[in-house]
């Protein structure tokens, strides 16, 4: 079974803080994606990668980075903090075929 | 762009009762379709999916059927239990190319009552 981890499951962080999300996903996959999941919005991609230190903007790139060292872990990292970042993260790694996509369990990240 | 529009919830259903939850997306090309469940404090798992007009993808007793005629890929259970409750998202691939990503619909929550 294709496996995706995420450091934490929940994060609380004050404002102006460096937050740092990893995603680590164990089947060799190439590319890999982080969203956000906000209620009435559902999933928005933030940032993808598609090869080791290869990265592509998403649809809401805003206030946040990424680095892919590593094939198999994919970091997003947000520079400062800000409440508007409260939100569920959701990390994704693509299997070979059409788009298939397998997805860590969520970190929930409070900025207070 | 590429776009997919989903059923608002919340449902809220009896155990045993008949589910559907409409997707209808983009006409761009020919997407890979897509239905992924969100159970209560997990991350997304796929449930079924479909590459191309006709197709019908099925798990779990749940069913969708590629419509390229009307642009639909609907979700449906004969007969759904109390487990079934979680959040459901319908999601439309790349139409071609290099494009790695997926357009999600903004999920509908289900809730199923004994």
């Amino acid at each position: 079974d294709v496996k995706v981890t995420q450091s934490s499951r929940y994060l609380v962080k004050r404002t102006g803080e460096k937050v740092f999300l990893e995603c680590v996903q164990d089947m060799d996959h190439e590319n890999m994606f982080w969203y956000r999941q906000d209620p009435g919005l559902g999933l928005r991609l933030i940032y993808f990668s598609y090869d080791v230190k290869m990265k592509e903007k998403g649809d809401i790139p805003e206030g946040y980075s990424v680095s892919r060292e590593k094939k198999e872990r994919f970091s997003l990292i947000l520079e400062s903090a800000s409440t508007n970042q409260t939100s569920m993260y959701l990390c994704a790694s693509r299997a070979g075929g059409p788009d298939t996509q397998y997805f860590g369990p969520g970190t929930r990240l409070t900025v207070l | 762009g590429n776009s997919v529009t989903q059923m608002e919830g919340p449902v809220t259903l009896s155990e045993e009762a008949f589910l559907t939850i409409n997707c209808t997306y983009t006409a761009t090309g020919y997407p890979s379709l897509f239905w992924y469940v969100q159970y209560p404090g997990e991350g997304l798992q796929l449930l079924l999916k479909a590459t191309k007009a006709d197709d019908k993808g099925s798990n779990k007793g749940f069913e969708a059927t590629y419509r390229k005629e009307t642009t639909s890929f609907h979700l449906e259970k004969g007969s759904v239990q109390v487990s079934d409750s979680a959040v459901y998202f319908c999601a439309r691939g790349a139409s071609g190319g290099s494009n790695y990503k997926l357009t999600f619909g903004k999920g509908t929550l289900l809730t199923v009552n004994p």
